[in-house]
């Protein structure tokens, strides 16, 4: 049973509009939450978090949003850029410890 | 700083044949994760230690895998006797207790033919 879904395997995006990417997450007592970006032949490097007390949070281009009582989480990039191409995954803790991973959606920004 | 350091990037073994990724993490970091990614999924935890404790080993499947963190700074993943479908990629990653971000290291690819 996925605890954290990312429904969409893939999205494309043109350069300068928005991407949003959506996670789901099935187990209420999640309260911190991650996004992170993947390219190829590398490690995860984390984007940003959001703890469940806030239903917002803001690093530059990067935006995520919680909807708790949906268990719905999405990160939107403003503007878009070929650079933000990549895999993103969504992460999701109680407390911090033992991160579960959605499967990560494709996001391809077209110049 | 220096990251999270894993080694080797990459390995291709035969199955039945035993295999072995070390990982260092960034100093000062108590906690340290073991992760399995297989191709187009998400990192699937295997084992986390705090300091030289392993807390949560629950995923770790006991009869070919082992891991330790001596001395709480290095660990070391091991499996034997290695299995075709065990061939992803073995992410390690640390964090400082409680401040919640994983930092995680480039990661160990396996090929097992």
């Amino acid at each position: 049973d996925q605890q954290v879904k990312q429904n969409s395997p893939s999205l494309s995006v043109q350069e300068g509009r928005i991407s949003i990417l959506n996670c789901d997450y099935t187990n209420s007592m999640f309260d911190y939450f991650l996004w992170y970006k993947k390219y190829p032949a590398e490690g995860p490097t984390f984007l940003i978090s959001i703890s469940s007390i806030k239903d917002k949070n803001e690093d530059g281009r990067f935006t995520v949003f919680l909807n708790k009582s949906a268990k719905h989480l999405s990160l939107h990039i403003v503007p878009s850029q070929p650079g933000d191409s990549a895999v993103y995954f969504c992460a999701a803790s109680v407390r911090g410890q033992n991160f579960v991973f959605g499967p990560g959606t494709r996001l391809s920004v077209l110049p | 700083e220096a990251g999270v350091v894993q080694s080797p990037r990459y390995k291709i073994i035969e199955k039945k044949q035993p295999v072995a990724f070390w990982c260092n993490p960034i100093s000062g970091h108590n906690t340290l994760y073991w992760y399995l990614q297989n191709l187009g999924q998400g990192p699937e935890l295997l084992i986390r230690y705090e300091n030289e404790e392993a807390v949560d080993d629950s995923q770790l499947p006991k009869d070919r895998f082992s891991a330790e963190r001596l001395k709480g700074v290095d660990s070391t993943l091991k499996i034997q006797p290695a299995e075709l479908g065990d061939s992803a990629v073995y992410l390690c990653a640390s964090t400082a207790t409680n401040t919640g971000e994983l930092f995680f290291g480039e990661g160990s690819r396996l090929t097992v033919l």
